[in-house]
This record gives structure tokens, C-alpha cells and sequence, in this order.
């Protein structure tokens, strides 16, 4: 699986929009892109999913470049209920596949 | 169901007592996913279950720990004799078919605390 990498961490005023950004420079050709959000004291929770170009819906949009090496997640006008760890996931194929989490984005919208 | 469901939401073992934690996936889901969530630590994979494939137990980090599962249904983690660093919230997953390109859904969790 290819390994992503993401800042731990982001701050953000209520209203803006916000881009997080993920690298993984050895995601294959298979490979699909996925990112999930996790509030305190919950489980994950699919945001978006994509395999090259750009993804949108009711939530947020993906922006992957032509070599997919790596991608943004952007949140429009964040509010205080969007304060989350933001986790972006690379991956393909069935069978013994595994969501790999990294440590994830913490991401604190401040009023 | 409508989602996962995990029980119990929360437990309380004395140290070398054995624990059971149950998650109930959505039905028709074949994959069914384990991980541990220690506090303020990202998912930490622990087994990984495809209809009625040899589960993936790459994962676990013991032999303190182990995990079955019926068919495409419910789901039990053991964890044998608790130390105190098994405490954490233990989460399931479960997806249509375990593919990349396919939503996991996750449950609420189990938060285990060893005293």
C-alpha cells in the first residue's frame, strides 16, 4: 500500500475554506484515493473518494494533480462542528486489502 | 441494522480477566474490519475478515488476541488475560466488498479500560 503523508495538524477561522493536503509519491496505477473524517468519540466517517482529477460532493471536494502523487481535500467555509481528524487513505485491490490509517490531520476551527 | 453496532459501548476489566467485544455489520457486507484506537493514536489494524475467505490476522498483536466471525455476520474480538495496555476504544468496520473503491463503515466503538 502506498504510504500518504499529511501535517498532523491545521488551524482555521470559522467561514474560511480549508485544503488539506496529502503526499503519496509511490501510489500505483490501481490505486484509488480516500479520505475519512473522525470526530472525537466517534468512528470514522467516509468524506470523498477518487482516482485523478477533480471530485465533488455535498461535503467537500478532491483535487488530484496529473501524476496523483498527490491530492487536496477542501472544505468550504468550515465551521466549528468540521473540528476533526481529517485521514487520508491510498490503496487498491480486494481480498486481504486493508484501510491503512495514518496518524491523520487534527484539524481545530476556531470561532 | 441501519449502521455497525458495537457492544458493549463501554467496558471495565481488572488486569488478567479475559474480554469479548461484539460488532454486528451491515447486513450483506462481506468485509468486516477490527482496529484499536489508543487515545490521541491514529486506527491501528487489527484483523480483517472477507466473506468466507482465512481472515487476515496480520494484524493482531498477540496471542492474547484473537477474532471470529460467522459467515457475513456478526463478529467477536478476545482479548485474553487484559494487561493495562489494552486499554483503548476498539473499532469495527465493515464494507460491501472490501474493495479500495468501496465506503467502510464504522462503528461507534468499544472503549476498554484495564484497571
Amino acid at each position: 500500500l502506498a504510504k500518504t503523508t499529511q501535517p498532523i495538524s491545521m488551524d482555521s477561522y470559522e467561514g474560511q475554506e480549508v485544503n488539506i493536503t496529502c503526499s503519496h509519491n509511490n501510489i500505483a496505477t490501481n490505486d484509488y484515493i480516500t479520505w475519512y473524517q473522525q470526530f472525537p468519540s466517534q468512528g470514522p466517517r467516509f468524506i470523498i473518494q477518487g482516482y485523478k482529477t477533480k471530485v465533488t460532493n455535498e461535503v467537500a471536494s478532491l483535487f488530484i494533480p496529473a501524476d496523483r502523487k498527490s491530492s487536496t481535500l477542501s472544505l468550504p467555509r468550515v465551521s466549528l462542528s468540521d473540528t476533526a481528524v481529517y485521514y487520508c487513505l491510498v490503496g487498491s485491490g480486494a481480498g486481504s486489502y486493508q484501510l491503512t490509517f495514518g496518524k491523520g490531520t487534527k484539524l481545530s476551527v476556531i470561532p | 441494522g441501519a449502521g455497525v453496532s458495537q457492544s458493549p459501548s463501554n467496558k471495565v476489566t481488572e488486569k488478567g480477566k479475559d474480554v469479548e467485544l461484539r460488532c454486528d455489520p451491515i447486513s450483506g457486507h462481506t468485509a468486516l474490519y477490527w482496529y484499536r484506537q489508543r487515545l490521541g493514536q491514529g486506527l491501528e489494524f487489527l484483523i480483517y475478515f472477507q466473506g468466507n475467505s482465512a481472515p487476515d490476522k496480520s494484524g493482531l498483536p498477540s496471542d492474547r488476541f484473537s477474532a471470529e466471525r460467522t459467515g457475513e455476520s456478526v463478529s467477536t474480538l478476545t482479548i485474553q488475560r487484559t494487561q493495562q495496555e489494552d486499554s483503548a476504544v476498539y473499532l469495527c468496520a465493515s464494507s460491501l466488498r472490501g474493495l479500495a473503491n468501496t465506503e467502510a463503515f464504522f462503528g461507534q466503538g468499544t472503549r476498554l479500560t484495564v484497571v
